[in-house]
């Protein structure tokens, strides 16, 4: 089936401690992994992408890692700041209709404590 | 470029009533999917149109639909309102050159609608 598992739910970190979110995936055919940021009020904001050719992609304090075997890809976030504080979404596409749309995991609401 | 617009960013309407959702994706852009963001849902795939034709369909009652016109722009349609419409409805767009190419989805701020 079409399923796309975030977790955890909520986290609550100390500003410069890392954030670990992760997601588990259902279609073996998925290739693209992308993670958004929403703030509150806010448009859902492309943060960082995999794909599948790779293992781990990094910018600055962010980095995805995809494991391609196991169906799941995490987001890290290193040295945490209050800024970070947001809804994190991340996505796989699942093949339909002989395309592709995209199933969203339910969030986390990650909290960088000053 | 400029983003992905929506228009408008707020609506209050009663139950029983119809809305129209307007997009305008990003310029070159010819896929546009739509989907609605609840608290409890999270977000949710209504539709995905290209080239002006729906290529996928969430698990929406028929009340919802769309389209697409030949410069990209989509509009949605809700018919028949109900309190639980109330919802953030969010367009993306990408470039999909090909369909079996996975590619990035830019998001609209968003049409919040209100039932009441």
């Amino acid at each position: 089936g079409e399923n796309v598992e975030q977790h955890p739910s909520t986290l609550s970190v100390q500003e410069g401690d890392s954030a670990v979110i992760k997601c588990t995936y259902s279609d073996s055919a998925s290739n693209y992994f992308p993670w958004y940021k929403q703030e509150l009020g806010k448009r859902p904001q492309l943060i960082i992408d995999i794909r599948s050719n790779v293992g781990e992609k990094k910018d600055q304090r962010i980095a995805v890692t995809l494991n391609k075997t196991a169906k799941h890809f995490s987001l890290h976030i290193t040295e945490t700041q209050p800024e970070d504080s947001a809804v994190y979404f991340c996505a796989a596409p699942h093949r339909a209709s002989g395309t592709y749309k995209y199933i969203f995991g339910t969030g986390t609401r990650l909290k960088v404590l000053a | 470029k400029a983003g992905v617009t929506q228009t408008p960013r707020y609506l209050i309407k009663t139950r029983g009533q119809q809305v129209t959702l307007s997009c305008s994706p990003i310029s070159g852009h010819r896929s546009v999917s739509w989907y609605q963001q609840t608290p409890g849902q999270g977000l949710q795939f209504l539709f995905e149109y290209f080239s002006e034709t729906q290529r996928n369909k969430g698990n929406f009652p028929g009340r919802f639909s769309g389209r697409q016109f030949s410069n990209s722009r989509s509009e949605m349609n809700v018919s028949t309102l109900e309190l639980g419409d109330s919802a953030l409805y969010l367009c993306a767009s990408s470039l999909v050159s090909r369909s079996e190419i996975q590619e990035t989805q830019y998001f609209g701020p968003g049409t919040r609608l209100l039932v009441l």
